[in-house]
């Protein structure tokens, strides 16, 4: 596709609910990475993949969150028995590579955890 | 670790200059520089590298002093366009991983 896709836009989840949140990054791309980004804060690194190495786990806030990618194609985040500190936009990005590479951030999927 | 930006905001009138700075503790590799308008994703301004040049976006600069570990972007004639907050992205040199931490941001407004 032209750009990076996320989806869904919006979601709004009851605590202890489990949601998954969909990429789809730019054809061709290989890095891609999520990000959270809560109300008036800035960006907080989650996870990175880069073609078909185990991914860079070590900024999941808890075991309660897990991603995966095939290959060089979708990825998902999943979060398990959400929190209210859960609540905030999840940002995804890709990158033809990952040392100095451009990132294309997705649109975000906005989650509220009640 | 994440970088230090200054100021937190900063209001201009249409036509002033403004510089916004980036500071790490730890060896850099890279700085990137991102802005996020309202409601929206952040969009990539420009890269500066470990050994690299001075860059630059229209009539937004950049330049990374490594020795200090610090980058500081320069917005000239400001145009209403580049309200929004602006984001530093810091990649460690010699980091195992790749991860690019990024600062709270600084608040841009510019007014007629």
């Amino acid at each position: 596709g032209a750009g990076v896709s996320q989806s869904p836009s919006n979601k709004v989840t009851e605590k202890g609910k489990d949601v998954e949140l969909r990429c789809d990054p730019i054809s061709g791309h290989t890095a891609l990475y999520w990000y959270r980004q809560r109300l008036g804060q800035g960006l907080e690194f989650l996870i990175y993949f880069q073609g078909n190495s185990a991914p860079d786990k070590s900024g999941l806030p808890s075991d309660r969150f897990s991603a995966e990618r095939t290959g060089e194609s979708v990825s998902t985040l999943t979060i398990q028995r959400t929190q209210q500190e859960d609540s905030a936009v999840y940002l995804c990005a890709s990158s033809v590579r990952t040392r100095a590479g451009t990132q294309y951030f997705g649109p975000g999927t906005r989650l509220t955890v009640l | 670790q994440q970088p230090v930006q200054s100021p937190q905001a900063v209001i201009l009138r249409e036509g002033e200059d403004a510089v916004i700075n980036c500071s790490s503790s730890k060896a850099l590799y890279s700085v990137h520089w991102y802005r996020q308008k309202h409601g929206e994703a952040p969009v990539f301004l420009m890269i500066l590298l470990k050994g690299g040049e001075q860059m630059r976006h229209e009539k937004i600069s950049a330049s990374f002093n490594e020795k200090k570990q610090q980058s500081s972007l320069y917005l000239t004639a400001s145009q209403l366009s580049y309200s929004g907050t602006y984001f530093c992205g810091t990649e460690r040199s010699g980091a195992g991983s790749y991860q690019l931490t990024f600062g709270k941001g600084t608040k841009l407004s510019v007014i007629p």
